[in-house]
């Protein structure tokens, strides 16, 4: 039972356009919405945040929509560029417990 | 600016040999966590430390144990392991009750049981 879903493995983009990656949540008590960039044979970083108040947050060419109604939460890159090659995984924060809940990841490619 | 440190970056083992994944964090943090990456299933949680003296079970716990060192060290052992145990292990750091943004992982440890 995955409570943090991704249901596209792969996306590509042209160079300079925008990516637009999704995620879908069962469980309405989660605190914060995360996203992490994973590159091959490292661990994940953090990308950027959104609280379950706030409906979108911005940061840089990165920003995160969040919609409680649907449960759904989406990553927008504008512009794309080829170091952001990467996959890409949504996670879910619940304060009580600590705990990072993970979606399974959508890989992101680039093309120049 | 060591971070999250965890040992050995690769093994391979036969089913029912044990062995133990080290972790080592110098951030001061007080929780730990151990995380097990598949295909197509994201990071799923095994076990993790909130403080220190502490831990409780994630997702995925069965096949391991872990123990709290310190504050600064958390291992996962797997006691006898199994094919299905063939992962990429992830263990990360991170301050109470913050949001996420201050979990920091490790690089990762390759294991193939076979």
């Amino acid at each position: 039972d995955q409570q943090v879903k991704q249901n596209s493995p792969s996306l590509s983009v042209q160079e300079g356009r925008i990516s637009i990656l999704n995620c879908d949540y069962t469980n309405s008590m989660f605190d914060y919405f995360l996203w992490y960039k994973k590159y091959p044979a490292e661990g994940p970083t953090f990308l950027i945040s959104i609280s379950s108040i706030k409906d979108k947050n911005e940061d840089g060419r990165f920003t995160v929509f969040l919609n409680k109604s649907a449960k759904h939460l989406s990553l927008h890159i504008v512009p794309s560029q080829p170091g952001d090659s990467a996959v890409y995984f949504c996670a879910a924060f619940k304060a009580a417990g600590n705990k990072l809940t993970f979606g399974g990841g959508t890989r992101v490619l680039v093309k120049p | 600016n060591a971070g999250v440190t965890q040992t050995p970056k690769f093994q391979v083992l036969k089913t029912g040999q044990s062995m133990t994944l080290q972790c080592a964090q110098d951030m001061n943090h007080n929780s730990m966590y151990w995380y097990r990456q598949d295909p197509g299933m994201g990071l799923r949680l095994i076990y993790y430390s909130a403080s220190e003296g502490t831990t409780d079970k994630g997702e995925v716990p069965n096949g391991y144990n872990v123990s709290r060192l310190n504050k600064r060290e958390f291992s996962l052992r797997l006691e006898s392991a199994a094919p299905s145990q063939t992962s990429v292990y992830f263990c990360a750091s991170s301050e109470i009750g913050r949001p996420g943004n201050t979990i920091y992982f490790g690089e990762g440890s390759w294991l193939t049981v076979v």
